[in-house]
């Protein structure tokens, strides 16, 4: 168990549906990170928050937003979802905003849109 | 921004023989390199890291080398065993700053008995 606890395992929804992601971190961990990961492909990097706030971005669509609230958990919102949105979406934290140290994941949230 | 490049997509190893896996990054600052493995249907989890004042780091089976100048990294695997068989994803980062951790795209290791 790596710490870090993402809501719900699976998730089936409709194309044009919006859905919310929740990822609790590790205790302590000011830093949150957002990855995408489709069929048979790497860990795309989406964004990061540090402390409740934006700190990097990556290729993270219009569509999806996210945050993270004063308590550190976090929550990704994707919204108006299409086909190719199907992919497994991971939180991973760390202690501090730097990334040089481990990245706890958690099990992920399997997206499938329908 | 970082660019991290990963070499080969698939690796096919009989048991007992050792697997090498090489990365490549694009951004001179980068200070931190880290692998991580993923097994099927689980979340990944770290295995090695080094950073860039070292070139070389070993766990067990595992390694990890480091060149700078050439701005490319390895992961060596000895006496491979079947649960070896997973996906690896090599990344870099910097220390400073709120840096992004960019990974790779993944290495599918598999170890035949």
């Amino acid at each position: 168990d790596s710490g870090v606890t993402q809501t719900p395992k699976h998730l089936i929804t409709a194309t044009g549906q919006r859905v919310t992601l929740r990822c609790s971190p590790r205790s302590g961990d000011l830093s949150v990170y957002w990855y995408q990961q489709s069929l048979d492909q790497g860990l795309q990097f989406l964004i990061q928050y540090y402390n409740g706030e934006e700190r990097a971005k990556g290729n993270i669509l219009e569509r999806f937003s996210a945050q993270q609230f004063p308590d550190l958990h976090s929550e990704l919102n994707l919204s108006s979802l299409e086909l190719g949105d199907s992919a497994l979406y991971f939180c991973a934290s760390t202690g501090t905003g730097g990334a040089d140290t481990e990245a706890f994941f958690g099990q992920g949230t399997r997206l499938t849109v329908v | 921004g970082e660019n991290v490049e990963q070499h080969p997509s698939t690796l096919s190893v009989q048991e007992g023989d050792s697997a090498v896996i090489k990365c490549t990054y694009s951004d001179s600052a980068s200070n931190y390199f880290p692998w991580y493995k993923q097994e099927l249907g689980k979340r990944p989890q770290l295995i090695i890291d080094i950073r860039s004042n070292v070139g070389e780091k070993k766990d067990q089976r595992i390694a990890v080398t480091l060149n700078k100048t050439a701005k490319h990294f390895s992961l060596h695997i000895t006496e491979t065993q079947p649960e070896d068989s997973a996906v690896y994803f090599c990344a870099a980062s910097m220390s400073t700053g709120f840096q992004k951790l960019v990974f790779g795209t993944g290495t599918r290791l598999l170890v035949s008995p």
